[in-house]
């Protein structure tokens, strides 16, 4: 079965840092990951997805993420953080089998945005 | 993009009492919709895959007579907590898949906070 493990549940980087938050995966087949972001009392809203394309994903907001097969990670990148990043953010992992096409959620990590 | 919705968006309800959340894709037909359970500075949880015309299927350790799931046409599915209690009190979020995209392609709903007092 597969899962994500998500390093650190809590994130601080100053203004203007580089973010980096940590996914590591397991699964038996070639996976598709995702990074979700979750802003207070709100639904969950897609950042990038790999589906065995290209392994660097550039997605919303400046993220991006770069699957590495031999460490099994999926870590998600920012050159430069800004305040509105903010938020929680998930890493998931899927791998759409006929039997099996569930997503399934890191614990999440919050990312605090020092002023 | 797609939108996926949820109503109502915060409910209030004594214990004992049922409760009914709809979950509707506006914009697109899903075949297939997902129900999770967020806990306070938790993960979501997958409870349910919600197939239309068909019955749902449950993970492990979720009761489906507590949690009745009713997909009843392309664009709408119910989750319905049955003599809720104050264990209940969670965010519920759906998610729904569009028919005609990639699998991999899931649309969220904005949430649903319960209350059970």
């Amino acid at each position: 079965a597969q899962s994500v493990t998500q390093l650190g549940s809590h994130v601080s980087v100053s203004e203007g840092a580089l973010v980096l938050l940590r996914c590591n995966y397991s699964s038996s087949v070639p996976p598709y990951l995702f990074w979700y972001v979750q802003y207070p009392n709100q639904g969950l809203q897609l950042l990038l997805k790999y589906t065995s394309a290209a392994t660097l994903v550039k997605g919303i907001n400046g993220f991006e993420a770069e699957f590495k097969k031999s460490e099994t990670s999926f870590h998600l990148t920012k050159p430069s953080a800004h305040m509105s990043d903010a938020a929680e953010y998930f890493c998931a992992v899927s791998e759409f089998t006929n039997r099996d096409d569930k997503i399934i959620f890191g614990k999440g990590t919050r990312l605090h945005i020092l002023p | 993009g797609a939108v996926v919705s949820q109503h109502p968006s915060r409910v209030i309800c004594k214990s004992g009492t049922s409760v009914k959340i709809e979950c509707r894709s506006l914009d697109f037909q899903a075949t297939t919709m997902f129900w999770y359970r967020q806990f306070p500075k938790k993960s979501l949880m997958l409870m349910a895959t919600s197939n239309e015309g068909s019955k749902a299927t449950y993970e492990q350790g979720v009761e489906k007579d507590k949690f009745l799931i009713n997909h009843a046409s392309l664009t709408l599915s119910t989750l319905t907590v049955t003599s809720a209690h104050p264990e209940d009190s969670s965010f519920y979020i759906c998610s729904a898949r569009d028919r005609i995209q990639r699998k991999e392609t899931q649309y969220f709903g904005p949430g649903t906070r319960l209350l059970v007092l």
